[in-house]
């Protein structure tokens, strides 16, 4: 079955970028018909949606994170990433990489299991 | 957007039942009966437990069922287990800018 690895740096200077990339085994990106997305926790708090990206490069994004988000994949190594700029300390959180059914009817299966990204100077 | 707004803790006895409420909007639950809802033990990823408002992905017990009413979606557990004790999220479609939305999460305790 599917699963998805989350990988990147455990720390990152505030004002800078957070790069994050996940690696999906078990399936093929490029199949299509799933949306790949990005969800991150704040420590002791609830889920946050970030966003998503469709084989094809079309993304989605959480309107209050999209002006420093930015999703990619890439097919040749089966991987999705994640770019988080101009961090914060508010930006602390472990960061989840999932499998999105997309749309109206959609569901969230599987994730990974997380990465805790700490933003400190 | 705002999260959908779930109790924030329930607890209930072994093999007792107990419900877990998801309040949204008519722009998220209200307009789309499609909520999924998610199992997370601490210091692991959530887990699918309900898509589609009631449907059970294989592997997930029977004890576990969805339903929903108006702008409140709900989860219950019958036959409570002490494996289920854990944080449970609601998750909603909420439109064409927002795309998902999460409930705050409740803490289920089995005493």
């Amino acid at each position: 079955q599917v699963q998805l690895q989350e990988s990147g740096p455990g720390l990152v200077k505030p004002s800078q970028t957070l790069s994050l990339t996940c690696t999906v085994s078990g399936g093929s990106i490029s199949s299509g018909g799933y949306y790949w997305s990005w969800i991150r926790q704040h420590p002791g708090k609830g889920l946050e949606w970030i966003g998503y990206i469709y084989y094809s490069g079309s993304t989605y994004y959480n309107p209050s994170l999209k002006s420093r988000v930015t999703i990619s994949v890439d097919m040749s190594t089966n991987q999705f990433s994640l770019k988080l700029s101009s961090v914060t300390v508010a930006d602390t959180a472990v960061y989840y990489c999932a499998r999105d059914t997309g749309g109206p009817m959609g569901w969230i299966d599987p994730w990974g299991q997380g990465t805790l990204v700490t933003v400190s100077s | 957007q705002s999260a959908l707004t779930q109790p924030a803790s329930v607890s209930g006895s072994p093999g007792q039942s107990i419900t877990i409420s998801c309040t949204g909007t008519s722009s998220d639950v209200g307009s789309y009966k499609l909520v999924s809802w998610y199992q997370q033990h601490p210091g692991k990823a959530p887990k699918l437990m309900i898509y589609e408002g009631s449907k059970r992905p294989s592997g997930v017990s029977n004890r576990f069922s969805g339903s929903k009413s108006g702008n409140t979606a709900s989860l219950t557990i019958s036959g409570l287990q002490a494996e289920d004790e854990a944080d449970y999220y609601c998750c909603s479609y909420a439109g064409s800018s927002t795309l998902r939305v999460f409930g705050g999460g409740t803490k289920l305790t089995v005493l």
